[in-house]
């Protein structure tokens, strides 16, 4: 069964860089995950889909200073030159068997 | 631009029924897959539900299995959630979303409070 594991929070200060990190289960250390992030209010937006090639697609308009990548069963979200509208709830997401299936999501505070 | 709006929450008792309403605008409705997905109070998300371009082929979570009926009707571009035997734990908001493998896009949400 498939489990996506996150750190329940992270902190960085303005303008610094911080990485979010997605863990996959054994044995589906090669899966596609996506990462969503969602404001204290609204529903979540997505942001990119990383492959477990490291290789990453973006949303619409997401900025260049958001990026993904991946090293085994890890996936990395990665955000430089944090601002204040980066402090959200950051979800990943994979599939099993075709079905959804979410992290417990980290939320990230810019301090 | 896509929008995705969703309406029909609200507060009902235990045992009860709601109908959940998604109006998509800005691409073509009927080429894509759709998604219910739910997020209870301060706690992450869930997927509950899908629904196939067409309709005809539809799954479940097990949570809600038996009691929750999704469909679609893709001439007034929209997808609902039927949601019947409710329980206090279905107490959520319901996002819908499309689902193009991303999930790529996300309403804002309809409030369900399941309480006597």
């Amino acid at each position: 069964q498939l489990v996506l594991t996150q750190s329940p929070s992270a902190s960085a200060s303005l303008g610094a860089s911080v990485t979010v990190t997605c863990t996959l289960t054994s044995g589906h250390s090669d899966y596609t995950i996506a990462w969503h992030k969602q404001l204290p209010e609204g529903g979540p937006r997505y942001l990119m889909t990383i492959k477990g090639d490291g290789s990453h697609e973006k949303g619409d308009a997401i900025p260049d200073r958001l990026s993904g990548s991946s090293s085994g069963a890890e996936r990395y979200l990665t955000i430089s030159s944090l601002q204040s509208e980066d402090e959200a709830d950051y979800y990943c997401q994979s599939w099993d068997s075709g079905i959804p299936v979410f992290g417990g999501g980290t939320r990230l505070t810019v301090l | 631009q896509v929008h995705l709006v969703e309406s029909g929450g609200g507060l009902v008792k235990p045992g009860g029924s709601l109908t959940l309403s998604c109006v998509a605008s800005g691409f073509i409705f009927n080429d894509y897959y759709m998604t219910w997905i739910r997020q209870s109070p301060g706690k992450g998300l869930e997927w509950i539900s899908y629904s196939s371009s067409d309709g005809r082929s539809t799954r479940y979570a097990d949570s809600v299995r038996g009691r929750f009926t999704i469909s679609r009707d893709n001439a007034k571009n929209s997808l609902f959630l039927h949601l019947d035997s409710l329980k206090v734990e279905d107490t959520a908001v319901y996002y819908c979303a499309r689902d193009y493998t991303p999930i790529d896009f996300w309403g804002q949400g309809t409030l369900v409070t399941v309480a006597s």
